[in-house]
Protein backbone atom coordinates (compact mmCIF):
# COMPACT_ATOMS: atom_id res chain seq x y z
CA UNK A 1 0.00 0.00 0.00
CA UNK A 2 1.64 3.33 -1.08
CA UNK A 3 2.05 6.20 1.75
CA UNK A 4 0.01 8.39 -0.05
CA UNK A 5 -3.06 7.61 -2.03
CA UNK A 6 -4.85 9.33 -4.62
CA UNK A 7 -7.97 8.36 -6.96
CA UNK A 8 -6.69 7.52 -10.46
CA UNK A 9 -8.88 9.35 -12.03
CA UNK A 10 -11.22 12.65 -12.24
CA UNK A 11 -12.69 14.28 -14.46
CA UNK A 12 -15.29 17.56 -15.20
CA UNK A 13 -16.47 20.07 -17.57
CA UNK A 14 -14.97 23.38 -18.17
CA UNK A 15 -16.35 26.08 -15.50
CA UNK A 16 -16.63 23.17 -12.93
CA UNK A 17 -15.27 22.51 -9.74
CA UNK A 18 -13.07 18.72 -9.21
CA UNK A 19 -11.61 17.58 -5.95
CA UNK A 20 -9.02 15.41 -5.95
CA UNK A 21 -7.72 13.41 -2.46
CA UNK A 22 -4.82 12.10 -0.82
CA UNK A 23 -4.67 10.08 2.04
CA UNK A 24 -1.43 8.87 4.33
CA UNK A 25 -1.29 5.33 5.61
CA UNK A 26 0.79 7.35 8.72
CA UNK A 27 -0.10 10.01 10.37
CA UNK A 28 2.25 12.23 9.09
CA UNK A 29 -0.02 14.30 6.78
CA UNK A 30 -2.25 15.27 9.69
CA UNK A 31 1.02 16.14 11.79
CA UNK A 32 2.31 17.98 9.63
CA UNK A 33 2.04 20.88 6.98
CA UNK A 34 4.08 19.08 4.28
CA UNK A 35 1.48 18.50 1.73
CA UNK A 36 2.54 19.90 -1.84
CA UNK A 37 1.04 19.32 -5.04
CA UNK A 38 2.17 19.46 -8.66
CA UNK A 39 1.05 19.48 -12.21
CA UNK A 40 2.35 17.78 -15.03
CA UNK A 41 2.00 17.78 -18.41
CA UNK A 42 3.31 14.99 -20.41
CA UNK A 43 6.89 15.49 -21.27
CA UNK A 44 7.33 18.24 -18.87
CA UNK A 45 8.81 18.30 -15.66
CA UNK A 46 6.39 18.78 -12.72
CA UNK A 47 5.30 22.00 -11.65
CA UNK A 48 4.85 22.83 -7.76
CA UNK A 49 0.80 24.50 -7.48
CA UNK A 50 0.61 23.78 -3.54
CA UNK A 51 2.57 23.65 -1.11
CA UNK A 52 2.95 23.93 2.89
CA UNK A 53 -1.12 22.45 1.91
CA UNK A 54 -2.60 25.32 0.88
CA UNK A 55 0.15 28.07 -0.20
CA UNK A 56 0.57 28.94 -3.68
CA UNK A 57 3.87 29.49 -5.09
CA UNK A 58 4.06 32.79 -7.37
CA UNK A 59 2.16 33.06 -10.81
CA UNK A 60 -0.36 29.99 -9.85
CA UNK A 61 -3.71 31.00 -10.30
CA UNK A 62 -6.20 31.36 -6.81
CA UNK A 63 -8.19 28.99 -8.95
CA UNK A 64 -5.99 26.30 -7.36
CA UNK A 65 -6.62 25.56 -3.66
CA UNK A 66 -5.02 23.36 -0.97
CA UNK A 67 -6.61 21.97 2.06
CA UNK A 68 -6.33 19.21 4.51
CA UNK A 69 -8.52 17.23 7.06
CA UNK A 70 -6.67 14.79 9.02
CA UNK A 71 -5.05 12.73 7.15
CA UNK A 72 -6.42 13.71 3.74
CA UNK A 73 -5.46 16.32 1.82
CA UNK A 74 -7.39 17.97 -0.89
CA UNK A 75 -6.35 19.78 -4.00
CA UNK A 76 -9.24 21.90 -5.54
CA UNK A 77 -9.48 23.33 -9.22
CA UNK A 78 -12.09 25.75 -9.42
CA UNK A 79 -13.62 27.42 -12.92
CA UNK A 80 -11.86 24.34 -14.62
CA UNK A 81 -10.18 25.55 -17.83
CA UNK A 82 -9.20 22.62 -21.09
CA UNK A 83 -5.72 23.54 -20.01
CA UNK A 84 -6.09 22.05 -16.44
CA UNK A 85 -6.04 18.49 -18.20
CA UNK A 86 -2.81 17.01 -16.50
CA UNK A 87 -1.45 14.78 -14.30
CA UNK A 88 -1.36 16.35 -10.73
CA UNK A 89 0.74 14.39 -7.75
CA UNK A 90 0.65 15.16 -4.34
CA UNK A 91 3.44 14.77 -1.89
CA UNK A 92 5.09 14.40 1.57
CA UNK A 93 7.76 13.72 3.62
CA UNK A 94 7.15 10.63 5.68
CA UNK A 95 9.22 11.07 8.89
CA UNK A 96 9.13 7.08 9.56
CA UNK A 97 10.16 6.30 6.29
CA UNK A 98 12.93 9.47 5.66
CA UNK A 99 11.63 9.78 2.46
CA UNK A 100 10.08 12.41 0.43
CA UNK A 101 7.25 10.20 -1.37
CA UNK A 102 4.63 11.01 -3.94
CA UNK A 103 1.38 9.71 -4.71
CA UNK A 104 0.48 7.71 -7.26
CA UNK A 105 -0.72 10.94 -9.44
CA UNK A 106 -4.34 11.18 -10.34
CA UNK A 107 -4.92 11.87 -14.25
CA UNK A 108 -7.80 15.08 -14.84
CA UNK A 109 -9.57 15.15 -17.63
CA UNK A 110 -11.36 18.14 -19.07
CA UNK A 111 -14.71 17.16 -20.57
CA UNK B 1 14.52 34.08 -13.45
CA UNK B 2 15.61 30.87 -11.66
CA UNK B 3 16.60 28.23 -13.93
CA UNK B 4 18.23 24.54 -13.77
CA UNK B 5 20.14 22.72 -15.97
CA UNK B 6 20.84 18.71 -15.93
CA UNK B 7 24.32 17.59 -17.48
CA UNK B 8 25.92 14.14 -18.08
CA UNK B 9 26.01 11.07 -20.00
CA UNK B 10 22.73 9.44 -21.77
CA UNK B 11 23.66 5.83 -21.28
CA UNK B 12 25.27 4.28 -19.02
CA UNK B 13 26.53 0.15 -18.49
CA UNK B 14 25.07 -2.16 -16.00
CA UNK B 15 27.10 -1.72 -12.77
CA UNK B 16 28.94 1.61 -13.48
CA UNK B 17 28.17 4.73 -11.93
CA UNK B 18 25.49 7.47 -13.04
CA UNK B 19 27.28 11.00 -12.79
CA UNK B 20 25.20 14.27 -13.25
CA UNK B 21 25.60 17.60 -12.79
CA UNK B 22 22.57 20.45 -12.61
CA UNK B 23 24.40 24.10 -13.49
CA UNK B 24 22.11 26.93 -11.71
CA UNK B 25 21.87 29.93 -13.46
CA UNK B 26 19.80 33.12 -12.75
CA UNK B 27 20.52 32.77 -8.97
CA UNK B 28 23.04 31.56 -6.71
CA UNK B 29 23.05 28.41 -5.41
CA UNK B 30 23.99 29.70 -1.67
CA UNK B 31 20.50 31.31 -2.00
CA UNK B 32 19.36 31.63 1.73
CA UNK B 33 16.59 29.30 3.01
CA UNK B 34 17.14 26.81 -0.41
CA UNK B 35 17.71 23.43 -0.71
CA UNK B 36 18.66 21.39 -3.95
CA UNK B 37 17.19 18.02 -5.07
CA UNK B 38 16.93 15.06 -7.51
CA UNK B 39 13.95 12.97 -8.80
CA UNK B 40 13.48 10.78 -11.40
CA UNK B 41 10.74 9.54 -13.01
CA UNK B 42 10.03 6.56 -15.62
CA UNK B 43 7.15 7.06 -17.96
CA UNK B 44 3.74 6.43 -16.55
CA UNK B 45 4.72 6.79 -12.85
CA UNK B 46 5.51 9.26 -10.06
CA UNK B 47 8.21 10.61 -9.34
CA UNK B 48 10.80 8.97 -6.84
CA UNK B 49 12.69 11.57 -4.73
CA UNK B 50 16.35 10.90 -4.80
CA UNK B 51 18.32 13.06 -2.46
CA UNK B 52 18.40 16.80 -1.06
CA UNK B 53 21.49 18.67 -0.52
CA UNK B 54 22.10 22.23 1.24
CA UNK B 55 25.16 24.00 -0.19
CA UNK B 56 26.97 24.10 2.78
CA UNK B 57 26.84 19.90 2.29
CA UNK B 58 25.84 20.30 6.04
CA UNK B 59 22.50 18.87 5.74
CA UNK B 60 22.00 16.24 3.03
CA UNK B 61 18.95 13.23 3.15
CA UNK B 62 19.40 10.31 0.53
CA UNK B 63 16.43 8.33 -0.04
CA UNK B 64 17.13 5.02 1.72
CA UNK B 65 16.42 3.10 -1.13
CA UNK B 66 19.32 4.37 -2.84
CA UNK B 67 21.45 5.53 0.14
CA UNK B 68 23.94 2.91 -0.42
CA UNK B 69 24.83 4.24 -3.80
CA UNK B 70 24.70 7.64 -3.85
CA UNK B 71 26.32 10.47 -3.14
CA UNK B 72 25.15 14.18 -3.79
CA UNK B 73 28.14 17.12 -3.30
CA UNK B 74 27.78 21.01 -4.36
CA UNK B 75 30.56 22.93 -6.59
CA UNK B 76 29.21 26.33 -5.34
CA UNK B 77 32.18 28.31 -7.45
CA UNK B 78 30.43 26.90 -10.81
CA UNK B 79 26.98 27.15 -8.77
CA UNK B 80 26.30 23.62 -9.77
CA UNK B 81 25.11 20.46 -7.75
CA UNK B 82 25.69 16.62 -8.73
CA UNK B 83 24.75 13.29 -8.33
CA UNK B 84 26.86 10.45 -8.45
CA UNK B 85 24.75 7.14 -8.39
CA UNK B 86 27.05 3.54 -8.39
CA UNK B 87 26.44 0.02 -9.26
CA UNK B 88 23.16 1.17 -11.58
CA UNK B 89 20.81 -1.58 -13.08
CA UNK B 90 18.51 -1.35 -15.70
CA UNK B 91 16.02 -0.58 -12.81
CA UNK B 92 17.77 3.14 -12.50
CA UNK B 93 17.06 4.04 -16.16
CA UNK B 94 14.47 7.40 -15.73
CA UNK B 95 14.32 10.84 -16.52
CA UNK B 96 16.31 12.27 -14.13
CA UNK B 97 15.70 16.05 -12.91
CA UNK B 98 17.38 18.32 -10.40
CA UNK B 99 15.10 20.97 -8.34
CA UNK B 100 15.49 23.59 -5.74
CA UNK B 101 13.67 22.85 -2.84
CA UNK B 102 11.74 25.44 -0.35
CA UNK B 103 13.53 25.14 3.12
CA UNK B 104 14.62 22.03 4.85
CA UNK B 105 10.46 21.31 6.24
CA UNK B 106 8.44 22.03 3.53
CA UNK B 107 9.70 19.40 1.22
CA UNK B 108 8.29 21.26 -1.69
CA UNK B 109 10.39 21.89 -4.85
CA UNK B 110 9.62 24.88 -6.83
CA UNK B 111 11.70 25.41 -9.63
CA UNK B 112 12.75 22.33 -12.08
CA UNK B 113 14.99 21.36 -14.77
CA UNK B 114 13.98 19.95 -17.77
CA UNK B 115 15.08 16.48 -17.22
CA UNK B 116 17.54 13.92 -18.83
CA UNK B 117 17.13 10.73 -19.92
CA UNK B 118 19.44 8.31 -18.32
CA UNK B 119 19.46 4.71 -19.69
CA UNK B 120 21.07 1.73 -18.21
CA UNK B 121 22.36 -0.53 -20.94
CA UNK B 122 24.97 -2.19 -22.19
Amino acid sequence: QSALTQPPSVSGSPGQSVTISCTGTSSDVRTYNRISWYQQSPGTAPRLIIFAVSDRPSGVPDRFSGSKSGNTASLTISGLRAEDEADYYCSSYISSMSTLVFGGGTRLTVL
Amino acid sequence: QLQLQESGPGLVNPSETLSLTCTVSGGSISDSGYFWGWIRQTPGTRPEWIGTTHYTGGETYYNPSLKSRLTMSVDMSKNQFSLRLSSVTAADTAVYSCARQLGADRWAMDVWGQGTTVTVSS
